[in-house]
């Protein structure tokens, strides 16, 4: 079967940084997507990761590992309003997109 | 109005009602998605309009209908629901052909089934 496996919740420090991981197996791999969702809210794209490597977008960044089927999403500088679940999303080969079941990220003052 | 909307954001029904969901997207977009979010679960995905055409149902039980006018107008049309059913239902779009088929979220309806 298809999976995806990430940390259910996890805690840092206001101006730390936090490194959420994600594994997969899936079915063939057509990119990688990070989402970032807070309470109540739509989910929203943070990055999409196709090739090997890092791929940094202001305090984020997002780094993919095909041959290891891994990912983690980098926060740097953290802020309050970071707290959230972060939801990572593998295209399989048939371009279906398989979920994780998202990690919620607790900033502490 | 920008990005995706789905009306209401809030519904509590009891399980001989019968509710629909509205999802409206204005991001020219050309498929549509209805997901169902429980608490500590992947997103499951209900149902996929392509081009207004359904291409995907994942085996949903037959209580809970869709419904694709256009392509910028998606329903989920409920009856005689369960209260397992009780979830988050998340409408998105995507523009297919791109290189990263993109799913842009609406906000949701917490639906509440009695």
């Amino acid at each position: 079967g298809q999976n995806i496996d990430q940390p259910t919740e996890m805690t840092a420090t206001e101006g730390a940084i936090v490194q959420i991981n994600c594994t997969y197996q899936t079915s063939g791999f057509n990119g990688l997507f990070w989402y970032q969702q807070h309470a109540g809210e739509a989910p929203t794209f943070l990055s999409y990761n196709v090739l090997d490597g890092l791929e940094e977008k202001g305090r984020f960044s997002s780094f993919l590992s095909r041959s290891k089927g891994y990912s983690y999403l980098l926060l740097k500088e953290l802020q309050m309003k970071d707290s959230a679940s972060y939801l990572c999303a593998v295209w399989d080969s048939n371009y279906q997109l398989i979920w994780g079941a998202g990690t919620k990220l607790i900033i502490k003052p | 109005e920008t990005g995706v909307t789905q009306t209401p954001r809030h519904l509590v029904m009891g399980m001989t009602n019968k509710k629909s969901l509205k999802c409206e997207q204005h991001l020219g977009h050309n498929a549509m998605y209805w997901y169902k979010q429980s608490a500590k679960k992947p997103l499951e995905l209900m149902f996929v309009y392509n081009f207004k055409e359904q291409t995907e149902n994942n085996s949903v039980p037959s209580r809970f209908s869709p419904e694709c006018p256009n392509s910028s107008h998606l329903f989920l049309h409920l009856h005689t629901l369960q209260p397992e059913d009780s979830a988050l239902y998340l409408c998105a779009s995507s523009q297919l052909s791109s290189d990263t088929d993109t799913q842009y979220f609406g906000p949701g309806t917490r639906l509440t089934v009695l």
